[in-house]
């Protein structure tokens, strides 16, 4: 079955450090997006690539790095600059037209140890 | 620039109470419209579309009508289920690479 993964569901940040966190998806879409969820709030754009090698930053991309080097494969690093990493990120793929929905993984929750 | 706003809740209903959710936005163009779910601990799936003046979306009991006149996409079901119980999201995609969100209304239904 076609899909997008996210993988962990669940990580843990000790201060200092970098994670990364792995978004797969197999549907051949050529767009993917990382979006940030705060508790009771919506979706805030942090990166998003509409193409192999290229990739744009959305309205919070401080503190965060992303990689495209494959179709399949957008991974997003919270870096160490990133003071308030606590959140729900969701990773999503869509086709390109403007009729297009996006396809959602299920999530990882990030937690600062 | 493009935006989206809905109604925030939380809203509260008794299980068989009509439900709206308003929605309203602002876009240069013709965008196409969607109205997203999310259960607890998910990631969002769609619950309806429509991509035109006029159109109706509708999916498990839930309808939208797209009304450019107005600029909304109001989220409507007769009959509410406990199961309906999640936060919903108002959305538009107005160009070839960015979706627009709203900031999401969580619904709970009440036995």
């Amino acid at each position: 079955d076609g899909g997008i993964t996210q993988s962990p569901k669940y990580l843990f940040r000790k201060e200092g450090q970098n994670v990364t966190l792995s978004c797969e998806q197999n549907l051949n879409h050529d767009a993917m997006y990382w979006y940030r969820q705060d508790p009771g709030q919506g979706l805030r754009l942090i990166y998003y690539s509409q193409i192999v090698n290229d990739f744009q930053k959305g309205d919070i991309a401080e503190g965060y790095s992303v990689s495209r080097e494959k179709k399949e494969s957008f991974p997003l690093t919270v870096t160490s600059a990133q003071k308030n990493p606590t959140a729900f990120y969701l990773c999503a793929s869509t086709p390109t037209g403007w009729e297009e929905k996006l396809f959602f993984g299920s999530g990882t929750q990030l937690s600062v140890l | 620039g493009n935006s989206v706003t809905q109604m925030e809740g939380p809203v509260t209903l008794s299980e068989e109470a009509f439900l709206t959710i308003n929605c309203t936005y602002t876009a240069t163009g013709y965008p196409s419209l969607f109205w997203y779910v999310q259960y607890p601990g998910e990631g969002l799936q769609l619950l309806l579309k429509a991509t035109k003046a006029d159109d109706k979306g509708s999916n498990k009991g839930f309808e939208a009508t797209y009304r450019k006149e107005t600029t909304s996409f109001h989220l409507e079901k007769g009959s509410v289920q406990v199961s309906d119980s999640a936060v919903y999201f108002c959305a538009l995609r107005a160009s070839y690479d960015k979706v627009i969100f709203g900031p999401g209304t969580s619904l709970s239904v009440i036995p």
